[in-house]
């Protein structure tokens, strides 16, 4: 079975503009988590979407926004994009949501990088 | 304070070493707990969910301490391929969606 997989692997941006970021999780699965992860440190959470709610969010400015599709797959959109946006963008996906036992699978990863 | 707090490391050890690492986290809530490791530039993939009654996974032990609030992994007979970050991770009982992670611990191990 294919593991989560993200879109683009690498992604260089200037400040000021746009990205969106996609991601498909494991199949069965009806989580996704985004996380931000910079040199140095533990990846950093994001948002949790489960059957396209959001679950759970993270201490992110509003210019991070995501959205989850009918096929459970995900976006993570970032506007007016800044120096310190750069970092790996890490998908993650999981059977369910909550605070059980419900281990997450990451994907590669995006590599944002913002001149 | 970060709400989980890992000893940065690195550690250093030759192959045949046992080493131990100890996450402690700030939040009594938690309630679930795992150990992901991460390659140089890969995603964390993981190594082990922590129970409260500790688990074992061959040269790997997990324990969880919830009166002290700290968890520990156990490396046995350390091989050169469990050089890694090891990343502690908590989920809190409020904000059911949320994973905190640790900055991780760095391990070499050498010949």
């Amino acid at each position: 079975d294919a593991g989560v997989t993200q879109s683009p692997t690498h992604l260089i941006k200037t400040r000021g503009q746009h990205v969106t970021l996609r991601c498909s999780p494991i199949s069965g699965h009806k989580s996704v988590s985004w996380y931000q992860q910079v040199l140095g440190q533990g990846p950093q959470f994001i948002f949790q979407y489960y059957e396209k709610e959001e679950r759970g969010r993270g201490n992110f400015p509003d210019r991070f926004s995501a959205r989850q599709f009918p096929n459970y797959s995900s976006e993570l959109n970032v506007n007016a994009l800044l120096l310190g946006d750069s970092a790996l963008y890490l998908c993650a996906s999981s059977l369910e949501s909550g605070t059980g036992w419900y281990e997450q699978y990451f994907g590669p990863g995006t590599r944002l990088t913002v001149t | 304070r970060k709400e989980v707090e890992q000893d940065p490391g690195p550690f250093n050890v030759p192959e045949g070493a046992t080493v131990a690492f100890n996450c402690t986290y700030s939040n009594s809530a938690s309630q679930s707990f795992f150990w992901y490791r991460q390659d140089c530039r890969k995603e964390p993939k993981l190594l082990m969910s922590v129970y409260s009654s500790g688990n074992e996974d061959g040269r790997f032990t997990a324990q969880l301490n919830r009166a002290s609030q700290y968890i520990s992994l156990l490396i046995r007979d350390s091989k050169l391929s469990d050089s890694a970050t090891y990343l502690c991770v908590v989920k809190m009982g409020t904000n059911a969606g949320k994973s905190t992670f640790g900055d991780g611990t760095t391990l070499t191990v050498k010949p």
